[in-house]
């Protein structure tokens, strides 16, 4: 089982809509979390960081269920400018190195 | 714009020989951090500088080495390129080691290797 794992997508969907996503860990004991934005053939950018009570920035809301050890993502209004690959960080217990997920592509049409 | 630099932005290389790769921390962080994204991938942990020293490896072979200077600019050197090194490589400044601070990726550097 590999240590982050994410649905590639693409989750193709309409403005206005909203979509979820998941990412799953394997290792109990991680750390910290996070979501980071990569558009096409750019950088990636820290979206929002993870919390045990779970977190809202705008129409974007980032939950941990340690239980299930998984952290999700969700975007409300989905607008045309969201559609990019969404990444989910978690960090090893102790040193905090950080594993990526390989991303979830999202794309928002008209 | 994160204030990072990467260069150069594009560079093809054959098998077996050796390249370096330079980042430019944003100003006032002394942490950089490199990564490698192969395509359709997530970034993979290289290693960590720290105040010049190497502050973490991943799972990456003794031919991926490094160096920080005292500016806290950074270089990434990978010997004897292998096929598999085609990709594209990130640096990320942040300010104090760890992770436990967001990091600001450069635009990266191309790699293709034939």
């Amino acid at each position: 089982r590999k240590e982050v794992e994410q649905d590639p997508g693409p989750f193709n969907v309409p403005e206005g809509a909203t979509v979820a996503f998941n990412c799953t860990y394997s290792n109990s004991a991680s750390q910290s979390f996070f979501w980071y934005r990569q558009d096409c053939r750019k950088e990636p950018k820290l979206l929002m960081s993870v919390y045990s009570s779970g977190n809202e920035d705008g129409r974007f809301t980032a939950q941990l269920n340690r239980a299930s050890q998984y952290i999700s993502l969700l975007i409300r209004d989905s607008k045309l400018s969201d559609s990019a690959t969404y990444l989910c960080v978690v960090t090893s217990p102790g040193s905090y190195i950080p594993t990526f997920g390989r991303g979830t592509s999202l794309i928002v049409h008209p | 714009e994160t204030g990072v630099t990467q260069s150069p932005t594009h560079l093809i290389k054959t098998r077996g020989q050796q390249v370096t790769l330079r980042c430019s921390s944003q100003s006032g962080h002394n942490t950089v951090s490199w990564y490698q994204q192969a395509l359709g991938q997530g970034p993979q942990f290289i290693f960590q500088y720290y105040r010049e020293e190497e502050n973490g490896r991943g799972n990456f072979p003794p031919r991926f080495s490094g160096l920080q200077f005292p500016n806290y600019s950074s270089e990434l050197n990978v010997n004897a390129l292998e096929l598999d090194d085609s990709a594209l490589y990130l640096c990320a400044s942040s300010l104090a080691g760890g992770f436990g601070n967001e990091q600001f990726f450069g635009p990266g550097t191309r790699l293709t290797v034939l």
